[in-house]
């Protein structure tokens, strides 16, 4: 059975430091997510990737890929509040997508 | 391009009562996903629908839940006699093919249940 776990599940954190979240997945998968989620809303999609040693930026958030360890990174860099949200790893196999549990992250200014 | 459109965005039945979840997919998709967000989760898979067909419907509870994606019209996520534990966030999401094509989501119906 697919399992993806992400850790931390909280973050606090000051505006302007560097974090890393991060997620492992148990088997082998198809193409692995990063998406973020506010408050009642619904699932934004920040990375999709592909291959091992993929990496992907987009602003202050990086998100990297190792399939042999069957691990991903999101990493903040400078954090700005913006940024407080949850962020949700997951991961597809046979049509379907397998959510992590999410790391809910919060910036103080 | 409209994207993945849900309603009610937000849905209040009484124990016992019926509730009905609606989802069009994005223009050219013909493949459909729910999933289910309990509060402070994840997202859980439900099923996978094409048109008229289920293709995969492991995560979804053995009673009272039924899923169908008609020729015309939406797909509907039927749940009988709700209880509480129904209350949850539930997404639609849908593709323009399996696997290697990307899902995309809609804004998810709120289901209260008092």
């Amino acid at each position: 059975e697919l399992k993806v776990e992400q850790n931390p599940l909280f973050l606090s954190m000051q505006e302007g430091k560097n974090y890393t979240i991060y997620c492992n997945y148990s088997t082998t998968s198809d193409r692995l997510y990063w998406y973020r989620q506010d408050p009642g809303k619904s699932l934004e999609s920040l990375f999709v990737l592909l291959s091992n040693g993929a990496v992907k930026q987009e602003g202050r958030l990086m998100a990297s890929l190792d399939t042999k360890a069957r691990l991903s990174t999101l990493h903040i860099t400078a954090a700005v509040h913006d940024l407080s949200a949850t962020y949700f790893c997951a991961v597809s196999r046979d049509d379907k997508i397998i959510f992590g549990k999410g790391t809910r992250l919060h910036i103080l200014p | 391009n409209a994207g993945v459109m849900q309603n009610p965005r937000h849905l209040v039945r009484r124990r016992g009562q019926e509730a009905r979840l609606r989802c069009s997919p994005m223009k050219g998709h013909s493949h459909v996903y729910w999933y289910r967000q309990l509060p402070e989760e994840g997202l859980k898979f439900m099923v996978y629908l094409q048109k008229e067909n289920i293709i995969d419907e492991s995560g979804m509870p053995k009673e009272r839940f039924s899923a169908e994606f008609p020729k015309e019209g939406p797909s509907i996520l039927r749940i009988q006699q709700v209880v509480r534990g129904d209350s949850a966030a539930y997404f639609c999401a849908s593709s323009a093919g399996r696997s290697s094509y990307e899902q995309y989501f809609g804004p998810g119906t709120r289901l209260t249940v008092t």
